[in-house]
Parts: C-alpha cells; sequence; structure tokens
C-alpha cells in the first residue's frame, strides 16, 4: 500500500458526461501528480499540482481540469467525456517538488508513490 | 485486476533465472531515468533510479545500465521470482521540463 488513494475505484458513464475523481496524497506529501494510462498511449503525465498551485503540465486536454485544495487533496474533473477517455486515471504524490531535483527523484522527496488508479469506462 | 494494454513485448523466464528488460529512450537531453513496476490492478512502484552522469546504479538484486550513446536503458534482476511477475516501465526526464516521459513497458512472466 503506497498510502495514496483514489476514489472511485470504478465509474462508469456515457459521452457527454462529466466526472470528478479524487486523490488524497500520502500524509505529508505536498506534491499531487495525475497520470493517464490507456491501451494505445501508455502512461501519460497529465498535470501536477505543489502545495496547491499548479506546478507542471503535460499531455492535459482543455476538457480536463484539476485542483489541489487546502488540505492537499486534489480532484481532476473530465468534462464532455468521449469514448476515447476511457483509461486508468492515476494519482501519485512526493514529498515535495524543488526545482533542484528531478520529478522522480528519489533523492530529496521527489519519488512519486502512486495510487491505485481509478478506471473509467466512458460508453 | 486491471494493467496495462495487452500489446506489450514479453519477457518470459524460470524462476532463480537473470532478466534483462531493455528500454530505447527518445530525448537525447534526458538527464535522469527511473524504472518502475506495475503489478496487475496497482499503481506504478519506483524501482531504481540513474542520472545521466553515470552509467551503471545497483540496488537490491537490481541494477540499472545507461548508455547515453545510444539512448539505451536496462534494468536487470538478479535471480527473477515469481513476484517479480509486472509489467515494467522505464521513464525519462529532462529535468528542465520537469515531467516524466514513460516508455511503453514489458511485461515480465516468471515461471516457477
Amino acid at each position: 500500500d503506497s498510502g495514496v488513494t483514489q476514489t472511485p475505484k470504478h465509474l462508469i458513464t456515457a459521452t457527454g458526461q462529466r466526472v470528478t475523481l479524487r486523490c488524497s496524497p500520502r500524509s505529508g506529501d505536498l506534491s499531487v501528480y495525475w497520470y493517464q494510462q490507456s491501451l494505445d498511449q501508455g502512461l501519460q503525465f497529465l498535470i501536477q499540482y505543489y502545495n496547491g498551485e499548479e506546478r507542471a503540465k503535460g499531455n492535459i486536454l482543455e476538457r480536463f481540469s484539476a485542483q489541489q485544495f487546502p488540505d492537499l487533496h486534489s480532484e481532476l474533473n473530465l468534462s464532455s467525456l468521449e469514448l476515447g477517455d476511457s483509461a486508468l486515471y492515476f494519482c501519485a504524490s512526493s514529498v515535495e517538488r524543488g526545482f533542484w531535483a528531478p520529478t522522480g527523484g528519489a533523492d530529496r522527496g521527489g519519488e512519486q508513490f502512486f495510487g491505485p488508479g481509478t478506471r473509467l469506462t466512458v460508453l | 485486476g486491471e494493467s496495462v494494454g495487452l500489446h506489450l513485448p514479453t519477457l518470459s523466464v524460470q524462476e532463480g533465472d537473470n532478466s534483462i528488460i531493455n528500454c530505447a529512450y527518445s530525448n537525447s537531453a534526458s538527464d535522469y531515468f527511473i524504472w518502475y513496476k506495475q503489478e496487475s490492478g496497482k499503481g506504478p512502484q519506483f524501482i531504481i533510479d540513474i542520472r545521466s552522469n553515470m552509467d551503471k546504479r545497483q540496488g537490491q538484486r537490481v541494477t540499472v545500465l545507461l548508455n547515453k550513446t545510444v539512448k539505451h536503458l536496462s534494468l536487470q534482476i538478479a535471480a527473477t521470482q515469481p513476484g517479480d511477475s509486472a509489467v515494467y516501465f522505464c521513464a525519462e526526464e529532462n529535468t528542465g521540463f520537469q515531467k516524466l516521459v514513460f516508455g511503453t513497458g514489458t511485461r515480465l512472466l516468471v515461471s516457477p
């Protein structure tokens, strides 16, 4: 158990709908990352928050948005869902995100711990 | 349990063998690399990392080799065990851009 929790575990919805995925980082971790894992594109970085502020952006669609709350939990909002949005969505957290250390670096608190994921199915 | 896609290269080994998983990375400017393990139904788990100023790093039963000339990364697992069965990903980062880019993964199957 990584200490990162994600809810729900499974989500089935229809095209055009909007869903919210939730992530609680490990206790004490300030950084939260969101990833999408699909069959055809593997694991893709979406977005990162550090202590409530957006820190880095990856291949995140405009229909998707995220935020990190004062208690450090994060939500990923997916709207106008399409069939191609069906995927596993992972959240990861790390202690901090210093600019002096690589994103995933095990030194200086950069190691990312992944949650179990949310499987989204869009029908 | 859910895992990665079905169309992954697969390495099948016997318990006790040494395994070598390879990864070709894409960005010559990448200066940091990580290997992750993903078991069925779970998220990726950090195994070992290496910076570009090194060509080898050893952990417990694992060794990562980096060849920057040909942009190649490998993960060696000694005395492979059934519990090592999983999908293994390499990830690269150009620390100036602060984003991890993952490879497509290799499925390791260990038979007793």
